[in-house]
């Protein structure tokens, strides 16, 4: 079965400064993508960064980018330059390619302090 | 906004009754999932459906079902509520049925169901 574990119950970070979150899944498959999904207050999923396993290259958005270590099955999130538009709670997640169900860590609640 | 509707955005109501969520997704998704996010059990899938028919089935209970319309819009159903189906119930859609593809899974805002 695939699990995602987020370790970080909580983290907070100085406004301007830099966080990285972390994620470690558990699979068997080979061909699969890693998301990191942002739930601000308003409660709405928002996507923030996606990750295909078979590419080697980490995925960057803007201030957010991603250090993704396959045989470590690791997948954390870096969040650059840190805004206070940023707290929230950040959730990663795992699918399978050919597979429906999008598997959530349990979430890491951001604060960013001014 | 994702582009993906539901409603309502909250709901109370008593143990034992049955309610509706209703969900439209992104104008040219076919895939409708639905999600549950409780306290204590965090994001759980429940149900996929692709252009009218299920797809996938996760953790969702035989208290619960779901279908998709022909005009691709999507209802869960939840009956003999308990007091601990108390949750956030999201909606999400996407173009095609797996993630492959570009194919990313976006999310309504949810609707909050409280029972009391």
């Amino acid at each position: 079965a695939q699990t995602v574990t987020q370790s970080q119950p909580e983290m907070s970070v100085q406004e301007a400064e830099t966080v990285t979150l972390s994620c470690t899944y558990d699979t068997s498959e080979s061909d699969y993508y890693l998301f990191w999904y942002k739930q601000p207050p308003s409660r709405q999923m928002i996507l923030v960064i996606r990750q295909e396993a078979y590419k080697q290259q980490n995925a960057t958005e803007n201030r957010f980018s991603v250090n993704f270590q396959k045989a470590a099955k690791s997948f954390s999130l870096k969040i650059s330059d840190s805004q206070l538009g940023d707290a929230a709670m950040y959730f990663c997640a795992y699918r399978r390619s050919n597979n429906n169900d999008m598997r959530f860590g349990a979430g890491t609640r951001l604060t960013v302090k001014p | 906004d994702s582009g993906v509707t539901q409603t309502p955005k909250h709901l109370i109501t008593a143990t034992g009754q049955r309610v509706t969520l209703r969900c439209s997704p992104r104008s040219g998704d076919l895939s409708v999932y639905w999600y549950q996010q409780s306290l204590d059990q965090g994001l759980q899938f429940l149900i996929q459906y692709y252009n009218g028919e299920e797809r996938a089935k996760g953790n969702i209970l035989e208290r619960f079902s779901a279908q998709q319309f022909p005009d691709l819009h999507s209802e869960l159903n939840l009956s003999s509520l308990e007091l601990g189906d108390s949750a956030l119930y999201f909606c999400a859609s996407s173009v095609g049925l797996t993630v492959s593809s570009g194919n990313t899974i976006y999310f309504g805002e949810g609707s909050w169901l409280t029972v009391v």
